[in-house]
């Protein structure tokens, strides 16, 4: 079964900085391109960005509201993937998820506040 | 990378048919043929019901159909039941290596 658990979120105070993971099984990790999403409470989906695989260069691309202030990275050797986000804004304040093809995890809440 | 617009409500009685509607630009739907739906319900994550404009995944019922015209792609429900009032979004590649999600539509049975 696939399978993705984010953590790593959690309250933190406006300009401080946070790692997300993404735990992966069920599939081919090394193989996969992966994604992240963010969601507002009440609020709908935006895409964060993704990295694709050690063939395609571990090539990142991020939505240009995030691009100076998210970095995605991940290791094969533990199929996970990760969302580091820095300077950390009260907009930033969304539920997280990492997803695959048509599997999303659960996600993960990010709260920005002081 | 402007979000799509989605029409903030639908409705539909039950065994009717609905369509939502998705709109982009000639840069997103308009110039590929990566458009996606999504359903979610309160409080859980977003599962996948149309991938490439018209395809099904696997276990999703073919009561749920996917096409696109110009910049403008739809989702129609057909026999709507109780259990398809939800959240549905449609999201786009929008090129250069970026994806594009839409507003959202709830969906209602009425």
């Amino acid at each position: 079964e696939v399978q993705l658990v984010e953590s790593g979120g959690g309250l933190v105070q406006p300009g401080g900085s946070l790692k997300l993971s993404c735990a992966a099984s069920g599939f081919t990790f090394s193989g996969s391109a992966m994604h992240w999403v963010r969601q507002p409470s009440g609020k709908g989906l935006e895409w964060v960005g993704r990295i694709r695989t050690k063939v395609n260069n571990f090539a990142t691309a991020y939505a240009a509201s995030v691009t100076d202030r998210f970095t995605i990275s991940r290791d094969d050797s533990k199929n996970t993937t990760y969302l580091q986000i820095h300077s950390l804004k009260t907009e930033d304040t969304a539920v997280y998820y990492c997803t695959v093809g048509s599997t999303w995890g659960q996600g993960t809440l990010v709260t920005v506040s002081s | 990378q402007s979000a799509l617009t989605q029409p903030p409500s639908a409705s539909g009685s039950p065994g009717q048919s609905v369509t939502i509607s998705c709109t982009g630009t000639s840069s997103d739907i308009g110039a590929y043929n990566y458009v996606s739906w999504y359903r979610q319900y309160p409080g859980k994550a977003p599962k996948l019901m149309i991938n490439e404009v018209s395809k099904r995944p696997s276990g999703v019922p073919d009561r749920f159909s996917g096409s696109k015209s110009g910049n403008t792609a739809s989702l129609t429900v057909s026999g709507l039941q109780a259990e398809d009032e939800a959240y549905f979004y449609c999201s786009a590649y929008a090129g250069n290596n970026l994806m594009v999600f839409g507003g959202g539509t709830k969906l209602t049975v009425l």
